[in-house]
Protein backbone atom coordinates (compact mmCIF):
# COMPACT_ATOMS: atom_id res chain seq x y z
CA UNK A 1 0.00 0.00 0.00
CA UNK A 2 1.83 3.42 -0.91
CA UNK A 3 1.54 5.77 1.75
CA UNK A 4 3.15 9.03 1.72
CA UNK A 5 3.35 10.83 5.79
CA UNK A 6 4.54 14.65 6.03
CA UNK A 7 6.13 15.85 9.12
CA UNK A 8 7.23 19.32 10.20
CA UNK A 9 4.57 21.62 10.31
CA UNK A 10 3.92 24.00 13.16
CA UNK A 11 3.73 27.74 14.26
CA UNK A 12 6.21 29.90 12.91
CA UNK A 13 7.38 33.72 12.90
CA UNK A 14 7.16 35.25 10.19
CA UNK A 15 10.72 36.00 8.37
CA UNK A 16 11.63 32.34 10.21
CA UNK A 17 12.45 28.84 8.50
CA UNK A 18 10.54 25.22 8.81
CA UNK A 19 11.61 22.04 7.38
CA UNK A 20 9.48 19.90 6.14
CA UNK A 21 9.39 15.84 5.47
CA UNK A 22 7.71 13.22 3.33
CA UNK A 23 8.49 9.35 3.99
CA UNK A 24 6.89 7.43 1.49
CA UNK A 25 6.37 3.77 1.78
CA UNK A 26 4.82 0.74 -0.76
CA UNK A 27 6.61 1.98 -3.87
CA UNK A 28 10.06 2.16 -5.16
CA UNK A 29 10.34 6.25 -4.14
CA UNK A 30 13.61 6.64 -6.40
CA UNK A 31 11.54 6.13 -9.72
CA UNK A 32 9.28 8.92 -8.79
CA UNK A 33 9.13 12.78 -9.21
CA UNK A 34 7.70 13.85 -6.54
CA UNK A 35 5.57 17.38 -5.41
CA UNK A 36 4.15 19.38 -2.63
CA UNK A 37 1.30 21.44 -2.95
CA UNK A 38 -0.32 23.18 -0.41
CA UNK A 39 -3.95 24.28 0.49
CA UNK A 40 -4.06 27.78 2.34
CA UNK A 41 -7.04 27.76 5.07
CA UNK A 42 -10.56 27.93 3.28
CA UNK A 43 -8.78 27.94 -0.30
CA UNK A 44 -7.41 25.91 -3.14
CA UNK A 45 -4.94 23.60 -4.11
CA UNK A 46 -1.86 25.57 -5.25
CA UNK A 47 1.39 23.92 -6.64
CA UNK A 48 4.58 24.93 -4.89
CA UNK A 49 7.73 22.57 -6.03
CA UNK A 50 8.83 19.02 -8.07
CA UNK A 51 11.92 17.17 -7.77
CA UNK A 52 13.16 14.25 -10.36
CA UNK A 53 13.35 10.88 -9.21
CA UNK A 54 17.41 11.22 -8.88
CA UNK A 55 17.13 15.05 -7.27
CA UNK A 56 19.22 16.35 -9.73
CA UNK A 57 15.82 18.50 -11.34
CA UNK A 58 13.92 21.01 -8.94
CA UNK A 59 10.80 23.08 -10.38
CA UNK A 60 9.29 25.80 -8.48
CA UNK A 61 5.93 28.14 -8.28
CA UNK A 62 7.16 31.83 -9.00
CA UNK A 63 5.72 32.71 -5.43
CA UNK A 64 8.77 30.88 -4.29
CA UNK A 65 11.42 33.16 -5.33
CA UNK A 66 13.89 31.69 -4.08
CA UNK A 67 13.09 30.98 -0.84
CA UNK A 68 12.08 27.24 -0.60
CA UNK A 69 14.43 24.32 -1.45
CA UNK A 70 13.38 20.69 -2.23
CA UNK A 71 15.05 18.34 -1.87
CA UNK A 72 15.17 13.75 -1.59
CA UNK A 73 17.17 11.42 0.15
CA UNK A 74 16.33 8.05 -1.58
CA UNK A 75 18.36 5.79 0.61
CA UNK A 76 15.79 7.12 3.48
CA UNK A 77 12.60 7.32 1.04
CA UNK A 78 12.10 10.74 2.22
CA UNK A 79 11.35 14.28 0.39
CA UNK A 80 12.12 17.61 1.73
CA UNK A 81 11.28 20.76 2.10
CA UNK A 82 13.35 23.68 3.34
CA UNK A 83 11.16 26.91 4.11
CA UNK A 84 12.79 30.59 4.72
CA UNK A 85 11.33 34.13 4.91
CA UNK A 86 8.17 32.45 5.82
CA UNK A 87 5.15 35.01 4.99
CA UNK A 88 1.48 34.93 6.22
CA UNK A 89 0.36 33.83 3.30
CA UNK A 90 2.62 30.82 3.36
CA UNK A 91 0.42 29.65 6.02
CA UNK A 92 -1.03 26.17 4.62
CA UNK A 93 -1.54 22.62 4.81
CA UNK A 94 1.33 21.05 3.14
CA UNK A 95 0.78 17.82 0.84
CA UNK A 96 3.22 15.70 -0.30
CA UNK A 97 1.92 13.99 -3.54
CA UNK A 98 3.43 11.44 -5.73
CA UNK A 99 3.35 12.45 -9.94
CA UNK A 100 2.60 9.34 -12.06
CA UNK A 101 3.29 8.46 -15.76
CA UNK A 102 -0.08 10.44 -16.67
CA UNK A 103 0.16 13.80 -15.89
CA UNK A 104 -1.21 13.43 -12.78
CA UNK A 105 -1.24 12.78 -8.70
CA UNK A 106 -2.16 9.78 -8.07
CA UNK A 107 -1.61 9.66 -4.07
CA UNK A 108 -1.46 12.64 -1.84
CA UNK A 109 -0.17 12.62 1.94
CA UNK A 110 -2.42 13.20 4.77
CA UNK A 111 -0.58 16.89 4.98
CA UNK A 112 1.15 18.65 7.64
CA UNK A 113 0.01 22.41 8.66
CA UNK A 114 1.91 25.02 8.49
CA UNK A 115 1.38 28.69 10.43
CA UNK A 116 2.84 31.88 10.43
CA UNK A 117 1.41 33.72 13.01
CA UNK A 118 3.85 36.69 15.36
CA UNK B 1 0.92 29.39 -16.66
CA UNK B 2 -2.40 27.65 -17.68
CA UNK B 3 -5.34 29.32 -16.25
CA UNK B 4 -8.20 26.70 -15.37
CA UNK B 5 -11.83 27.84 -14.64
CA UNK B 6 -14.41 25.82 -13.03
CA UNK B 7 -18.63 26.39 -13.06
CA UNK B 8 -20.39 26.70 -11.63
CA UNK B 9 -17.85 26.88 -8.15
CA UNK B 10 -21.27 26.27 -6.22
CA UNK B 11 -23.37 23.62 -6.72
CA UNK B 12 -26.46 22.36 -4.80
CA UNK B 13 -27.84 19.40 -5.40
CA UNK B 14 -30.80 16.73 -4.81
CA UNK B 15 -30.13 13.67 -4.05
CA UNK B 16 -30.19 11.11 -6.69
CA UNK B 17 -30.37 13.82 -9.08
CA UNK B 18 -27.66 14.35 -11.27
CA UNK B 19 -24.40 17.06 -11.34
CA UNK B 20 -22.05 18.63 -13.67
CA UNK B 21 -19.47 20.80 -13.22
CA UNK B 22 -17.28 22.37 -16.27
CA UNK B 23 -13.93 23.15 -16.44
CA UNK B 24 -12.07 25.13 -19.37
CA UNK B 25 -8.22 25.76 -20.04
CA UNK B 26 -6.43 28.66 -21.11
CA UNK B 27 -4.39 26.94 -23.69
CA UNK B 28 -4.75 23.06 -25.27
CA UNK B 29 -3.99 20.20 -23.12
CA UNK B 30 -3.43 17.87 -25.57
CA UNK B 31 0.43 16.80 -25.10
CA UNK B 32 3.22 16.47 -27.61
CA UNK B 33 2.52 12.83 -26.75
CA UNK B 34 -1.26 13.07 -27.77
CA UNK B 35 -2.17 12.37 -24.50
CA UNK B 36 -4.76 14.63 -22.90
CA UNK B 37 -3.64 15.34 -19.51
CA UNK B 38 -7.06 16.58 -17.31
CA UNK B 39 -7.53 15.47 -13.56
CA UNK B 40 -10.62 15.34 -11.05
CA UNK B 41 -10.12 15.66 -7.74
CA UNK B 42 -12.63 15.23 -4.88
CA UNK B 43 -11.95 16.37 -1.42
CA UNK B 44 -14.24 15.76 1.39
CA UNK B 45 -14.19 18.05 3.94
CA UNK B 46 -11.00 17.51 6.64
CA UNK B 47 -9.34 15.07 4.54
CA UNK B 48 -6.40 15.42 1.63
CA UNK B 49 -7.91 15.15 -2.14
CA UNK B 50 -8.47 12.04 -3.70
CA UNK B 51 -8.30 11.08 -7.51
CA UNK B 52 -11.24 10.59 -9.29
CA UNK B 53 -10.54 11.06 -13.08
CA UNK B 54 -7.26 11.11 -14.91
CA UNK B 55 -6.28 11.62 -18.90
CA UNK B 56 -9.73 13.03 -19.33
CA UNK B 57 -12.20 9.63 -18.50
CA UNK B 58 -10.02 7.42 -17.02
CA UNK B 59 -11.28 6.12 -13.47
CA UNK B 60 -9.24 5.40 -10.53
CA UNK B 61 -9.50 2.35 -9.04
CA UNK B 62 -12.32 2.45 -6.69
CA UNK B 63 -14.72 5.34 -7.66
CA UNK B 64 -17.80 4.53 -8.59
CA UNK B 65 -19.32 4.35 -12.09
CA UNK B 66 -21.34 7.52 -11.65
CA UNK B 67 -18.68 9.56 -11.92
CA UNK B 68 -17.33 10.12 -15.20
CA UNK B 69 -15.74 12.31 -17.13
CA UNK B 70 -14.94 13.79 -20.63
CA UNK B 71 -14.11 16.59 -23.48
CA UNK B 72 -11.63 17.66 -25.20
CA UNK B 73 -8.75 20.18 -25.99
CA UNK B 74 -9.79 22.96 -23.94
CA UNK B 75 -13.39 22.03 -22.15
CA UNK B 76 -13.92 19.54 -19.96
CA UNK B 77 -17.25 17.71 -17.58
CA UNK B 78 -16.91 15.54 -14.65
CA UNK B 79 -20.79 14.42 -14.25
CA UNK B 80 -22.21 12.62 -11.40
CA UNK B 81 -25.45 10.70 -12.64
CA UNK B 82 -26.93 10.55 -9.11
CA UNK B 83 -25.58 12.49 -6.57
CA UNK B 84 -25.40 10.44 -3.07
CA UNK B 85 -24.51 11.76 0.42
CA UNK B 86 -20.92 10.69 0.22
CA UNK B 87 -20.31 13.19 -2.53
CA UNK B 88 -20.23 16.24 -0.84
CA UNK B 89 -17.06 17.93 -1.13
CA UNK B 90 -15.45 20.22 -3.10
CA UNK B 91 -14.06 18.94 -6.63
CA UNK B 92 -10.97 20.41 -8.71
CA UNK B 93 -9.87 19.99 -11.78
CA UNK B 94 -5.95 20.51 -12.79
CA UNK B 95 -3.97 20.60 -15.87
CA UNK B 96 -1.15 18.11 -16.25
CA UNK B 97 0.21 18.88 -19.69
CA UNK B 98 2.52 21.56 -19.67
CA UNK B 99 5.24 20.87 -17.25
CA UNK B 100 6.73 21.98 -15.28
CA UNK B 101 3.74 24.21 -13.80
CA UNK B 102 0.74 21.78 -13.06
CA UNK B 103 -2.57 24.17 -12.16
CA UNK B 104 -5.69 23.80 -10.73
CA UNK B 105 -8.89 25.14 -11.30
CA UNK B 106 -10.80 27.21 -8.42
CA UNK B 107 -12.65 24.50 -7.14
CA UNK B 108 -16.46 23.66 -7.33
CA UNK B 109 -18.36 23.04 -3.55
CA UNK B 110 -21.39 20.57 -4.08
CA UNK B 111 -23.42 19.94 -1.66
CA UNK B 112 -26.63 18.67 -0.94
CA UNK B 113 -29.92 21.24 -1.26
Amino acid sequence: EVQLVESGGGLVQPGGSLRLSCVASGFIFSNFHMHWVRQAPGKGLEYVSAISPNGDDTVYANFVEGRFTISRDNSKNTMFLQMGSLRAEDMAVYYCVRHDAYGSYDYWGQGTLVTVSS
Amino acid sequence: DVVMTQSPLSLPVTLGQPASISCRSSQSLVHSDGNTFLNWFQQRPGQPPRRLIYMVSKRDSGVPDRFSGSGSGTDFTLKISRVEAEDVGVYYCMQGAHWPTWTFGQGTKVEIK
